[in-house]
């Protein structure tokens, strides 16, 4: 069974310019998660979906980040403009439910730079 | 809001000792998941081990234990008998539902 995938795993772009990421979580699973992890902190939530539904986006940090589920399927997380403070790892995740059910796959991750 | 503390940045082990990677947290909830991942150089992050806070028995994965001590909001990794393959940046995370916590990490070196 595939896990969890991400595109790209690397990605340097210029401050202001656009960039998309991608998760493909595994099949069947309804609950999608991002999370992003900047130089030496911690491992920071930035939002849940269950299905196509965005259920908690409590985490992204300001209006320049839009995340999509079309369909139910993959996501897409895309930065609108890249400043240099987005620089970091962005990890995707992937669970068929959450609680007791709620088992969290991850991603490898995309590293974002930003110059 | 809750939070994830890992205090030690960094740890090294021999192989085939033991070590033991601590994380505290903070939350006013009473049923919540606890998680230790790893994560290999390069590598995605695994589940290592999982304690559900209403579970009093420290979960145990082979060479993996937790020291779960609830009421002092505490939950230690003990690694038994480090092997190379250990060597990786280990993440406490705490979850009651949905988005999960984490600590800033732990990275293991296991010294030959």
């Amino acid at each position: 069974e595939a896990g969890v995938t991400q595109f790209p795993s690397h990605s340097v772009i210029e401050k202001g310019q656009t960039v998309t990421l991608r998760c493909d979580p595994i099949s069947g699973h309804d609950n999608l998660y991002w999370y992003r992890r900047v130089m030496g902190k911690e491992i920071k939530f930035l939002l849940h979906f269950v299905k196509e539904s965005k259920q908690d986006e409590s985490g992204m940090p300001n209006n320049r980040f839009l995340a999509e589920r079309t369909g139910g399927t993959y996501s897409t997380l895309k930065v609108q403009p890249a400043e240099l403070e987005d620089s970091g790892v962005y990890f995707c995740a992937s669970s068929l439910g959450t609680g007791r059910l709620g088992e969290q796959f991850f991603g490898p991750g995309t590293r974002l730079t930003v110059l | 809001a809750q939070t994830v503390t890992q205090s030690q940045p960094e740890m090294s082990v021999q192989e085939a000792e033991t070590v033991t990677l601590s994380c505290t947290y903070d939350t006013s909830e009473s049923d919540y998941y606890l998680f230790w991942y790893k994560q290999p150089p390069s590598r995605q992050m695994i589940l290592v081990i999982r304690q559900e806070a209403y579970k009093q028995q420290n979960a145990t994965e082979n060479r993996f234990s937790v020291n779960f001590q609830k009421a002092a909001k505490s939950f230690s990794l003990k690694i038994s008998d480090s092997q190379l393959g250990d060597a990786a940046m280990y993440f406490c995370a705490y979850t009651r539902l949905n988005d999960m916590r984490f600590g800033a990490g732990t990275r293991l070196t296991v010294k030959p």
